[in-house]
């Protein structure tokens, strides 16, 4: 059973403020990290998909990092607004793209104003 | 571009019954995957079906069964229902599971299931 941890379970942050969480994944047979936003009453929204050793990628205030060899991806926000607010999951696809996905419990996110 | 669509979205079982849920993917996409969310749980992966293929399974009971259409649309089946598998049934499409963004999931709104 693949081990993908995240941290911290939750997290309360200003308006305003910047904020940061991680993902930890196995470093061997590494295909792809994704990342994805699930806000309350809706269904899980994809940001990143992240293949490549020290890919960072980047959508609006909302930016991510990629580091195979050690096995652990960061997600920032910039600015954080209230409709920031939402559980930030992170998935891995390992044994070489064979594997399905597997999700991280996630790290749940409030924006406080 | 219609979304991935669920039916049904709310369904009541009693133990021992079976149910089938189905999912429509994007047009254009032929990935579907399967997950079950519980409380306390992230997102378990069920099965990924690629262009009409199993890929994959995860660690589930064989009573989960599931499978696609060459119109790339997909059914999960629950036989012998427990109180256990009561959960939030979310599928999620894909253009295909290569690496890079045609990976990206796109997930339906989810079928509620409550086992009495």
């Amino acid at each position: 059973i693949l081990n993908v941890e995240q941290s911290p379970q939750s997290l309360h942050v200003q308006e305003g403020d910047s904020t940061n969480f991680t993902c930890s994944f196995p470093s061997s047979n590494f295909y792809a990290l994704h990342w994805y936003r699930w806000e309350t009453a809706k269904s899980p929204e994809a940001l990143f998909v992240m293949t490549l050793n020290g890919d960072e990628k980047k959508k609006g205030r909302i930016s991510a990092t990629l580091n195979t060899k050690e096995g652990y991806s960061y997600l920032y926000i910039k600015g954080s607004q209230p409709e920031d607010s939402a559980t930030y999951l992170c998935a891995f696809r390992g044994g070489g793209g064979a594997d399905g996905l597997t999700f991280g419990k996630g790290t749940h996110l409030i924006i406080q104003p | 571009k219609a979304g991935v669509t669920q039916t049904p979205r709310y369904l009541i079982k009693t133990r021992g019954q079976q149910v089938t849920l189905s999912c429509s993917p994007i047009s254009g996409h032929r990935s579907v995957s399967w997950y079950q969310q519980t409380p306390g749980q992230g997102l378990q992966f069920l099965f990924e079906y690629f262009s009409e293929t199993q890929r994959n399974k995860g660690n589930f009971p064989g009573r989960f069964s599931g499978r696609q259409f060459s119109n790339s649309r997909s059914e999960m089946n629950v036989s012998t229902l427990e109180l256990g598998d009561s959960a939030l049934y979310l599928c999620a499409s894909s253009l295909a599971p290569l690496a890079g963004d045609t990976d990206t999931q796109y997930f339906g709104p989810g079928t509620r299931l409550t086992v009495l």
